[in-house]
Order: C-alpha cells, then structure tokens, then sequence
C-alpha cells in the first residue's frame, strides 16, 4: 500500500525567501507524484507532475520539485516567495501499476507569507 | 479560470430537501471524480466515472447518488443529507483512468446543511 507524508502543517516564509515543502512517499515501487496547490474558496490546481522522465520537474508560478528515489522524496521548492504563494499545498502519490489505484494526498501544508 | 465548471458555487439545504450538484468539461477527458473536501484536510474520494460508468464507488451512504448523462457532465443528486455532510465537493476529470493522467479540478460547490 502506499502513502504520502508532508511534514509541516504549516510554513511561514518571508517575501522573497526560499520555500521549501517536504513530501515522502513510502510504495514498495516509485509512484507517480503530483503537487497541487489550493488557492482560499478555489478547487486544486496542478503544479508540477512526476512520472519516470526527468527528475527535476518545473511547473508553474516558478516552482519545482526533485524527484529522489534514495531518499523517497519529491520536495517542492520555489526560490523567491511571492505574496501570492499563500495557499495550501497538497502532495499528492498514484500507483504505477496496472490496477488502477486512487489518487493518495498527503495531509497538507499551509503556507503563510510575510511580508 | 477552470476548465472543469461546477454549479451552484454554494448551496444551503434543509435535511429533507433533493438537489443536485453539476459538472461540466469540455476537455474530452473520460474520467470523472466526485471528491469531498472537510476545512483544512485534503479531498476525499467519492466516486470514479470512467466512460460514463460507475468503476469506483469508495463505500459512500446512498444519501449521495452520482450520474453521469454524457461524457461532459457528472451530477451528484442529495437526499435526506445530514449536517456531517456539510462540505466542499469538488468535481475532478482527466484524460482517463490511468494514474499517470493528472486530474483537473473545479473549485466546488460549498454545501452547508442545516
């Protein structure tokens, strides 16, 4: 069975500061790997997406997140935080098997910004 | 803007009332996903359509009924709701069922039950 675990409920960054959001997963075989983003009284929005080509995958707004199969981890960050990041964050894991298998999000990260 | 399209935005209902909850997407995808959404906690999955078929039902009461008329529209029809029910439901599609298809999201519809 897999899983999805972000640490950090919730992360305070300044403007202009790094922004940094963990995920790990734990499959027995890497899965497909999603982090969306949810703006206040929105629905989710797809940043970036994983699945087996490149290990470093940009997505949009300038995020982007590696993909480290040693460490079972696919962390999103972005360089320079915006007034606008501020949302909540959701890591999101499918399994790349045959059978289909339902998309597992991880508990969220709440990001604040600071000016 | 969102290419998926859910209406109403918000919707009050008495625990006797019927009403239904819509989807569209003009995308071509084939899969539809019916999610439900509880204040600072992630979506939850309801129900899976997949060329218009039911393929997933995740054990929801049948208080909640899904429909699917064409490949552009997914309904969830209410009855007799409880006040747990209050939520955001938030109506997904992708390409197709295959887990490397990303899905894309509408922003819901807030139902509050009285």
């Amino acid at each position: 069975a897999q899983s999805v675990t972000q640490l950090g409920s919730h992360v305070s960054v300044s403007e202009g500061a790094l922004v940094l959001l963990r995920c790990n997963y734990s499959s027995s075989v890497p899965p497909y790997l999603f982090w969306y983003v949810q703006y206040p009284n929105q629905g989710l929005q797809l940043l970036l997406k994983y699945t087996s080509a490149a290990t470093l995958v940009k997505g949009i707004n300038g995020f982007e997140a590696e993909f480290k199969k040693s460490e079972t981890s696919f962390h999103l960050t972005k360089p320079s935080a915006h007034m606008s990041d501020a949302a909540e964050y959701f890591c999101a894991v499918s399994p790349t098997s045959d059978s289909w298998g339902k998309l597992q999000f991880g508990a969220g990260t709440q990001v604040v910004v600071t000016p | 803007d969102t290419e998926v399209t859910q209406t109403p935005k918000h919707l009050v209902m008495g625990m006797t009332n019927k009403k239904s909850l819509k989807c569209e997407q003009h995308m071509g995808h084939r899969a539809m996903y019916w999610y439900k959404q509880k204040a600072k906690k992630p979506p939850e999955l309801m129900f899976v359509y997949s060329y218009e078929k039911l393929s997933i039902n995740e054990s929801v009461p049948s208080r909640f009924s899904p429909e699917c008329p064409n490949s552009s529209l997914l309904n969830l029809h209410l009855h007799a709701l409880q006040p747990e029910d209050s939520a955001l439901y938030l109506c997904a599609s992708s390409q197709n069922e295959k887990q490397n298809q990303p899905q894309h999201f509408g922003d819901g519809t807030r139902l509050s039950i009285l």
